[in-house]
């Protein structure tokens, strides 16, 4: 069974320009979770899908983040106009049947923004 | 105070010998508590998970949780020094998003 995949593994982008970020879940997992990690901070939850549903979005950090997962497969993450303090590690995670269970990572995107 | 917490370390221990890691979070809903490993530059790898009080053991691996306490502890036994990572303690209340501690680094020397 293949695992979590993000792309790309590393962007490097200036500010003000835009970025979008791919995660492909587990087959057949539901929730999708997308999470960020600054350096020096613990990683930080940003959004959880459901299906196609937007479940909590409660850890976005303000609009220029732009998350869809049409279809309830695959989802995208943008970052629109980028600013210095997005820059990071975005992993995306995902986990079959209820919220609460075991969530398993991808393997992360560093975004740096200069 | 922090929803988890960890003490950053770095813990060092020899090989062989058990490495006993901490964890306590602050909110009494929490209902599922995790174990990952990071290596540099990796992604977090999931090796425990836990939602009742007690132990689990798996492998050399055992989790501990006191809900009372509020505190969960991960113990490996035999440590390796491939098992020289971070460790990152992660909460759940059961709504879905994880709520990680910073990660205590572990040092196993041979």
């Amino acid at each position: 069974e293949a695992g979590v995949t993000q792309f790309p593994s590393h962007s490097v982008i200036e500010k003000g320009q835009t970025v979008t970020l791919r995660c492909d879940p587990i087959s057949g997992h539901d929730n999708l979770y997308w999470y960020r990690r600054v350096m020096g901070k613990e990683i930080k939850f940003l959004l959880h899908f459901v299906k196609e549903s937007k479940q909590d979005e409660s850890g976005m950090p303000n609009n220029r983040f732009l998350a869809e997962r049409t279809g309830g497969t695959y989802s995208t993450l943008k970052v629109q106009p980028a600013e210095l303090e997005d820059s990071g590690v975005y992993f995306c995670a995902s986990s079959p049947g209820l919220a609460g269970g075991e969530q398993y990572f991808g393997p992360g995107t560093r975004l740096t923004v200069t | 105070q922090k929803e988890v917490e960890q003490n950053s370390g770095p813990l060092s221990v020899p090989e062989g010998a058990i490495a006993s890691l901490n964890c306590t979070y602050s909110d009494r809903g929490s209902q599922s508590f995790f174990w990952y490993r990071q290596y540099s530059g990796k992604s977090p790898e999931l090796i425990m998970s836990i939602y009742s009080n007690g132990d689990k053991e798996d492998g050399r691996f055992t989790a501990q949780l006191n809900k009372a306490s509020q505190y969960v502890s991960l113990l490996i036994r035999d440590s390796q020094p491939s098992d020289s990572a971070t460790y990152l303690c992660a909460v759940n209340s059961n709504t879905g998003k994880l709520i990680f501690g910073q990660g205590t680094t572990l040092q196993v020397k041979p």
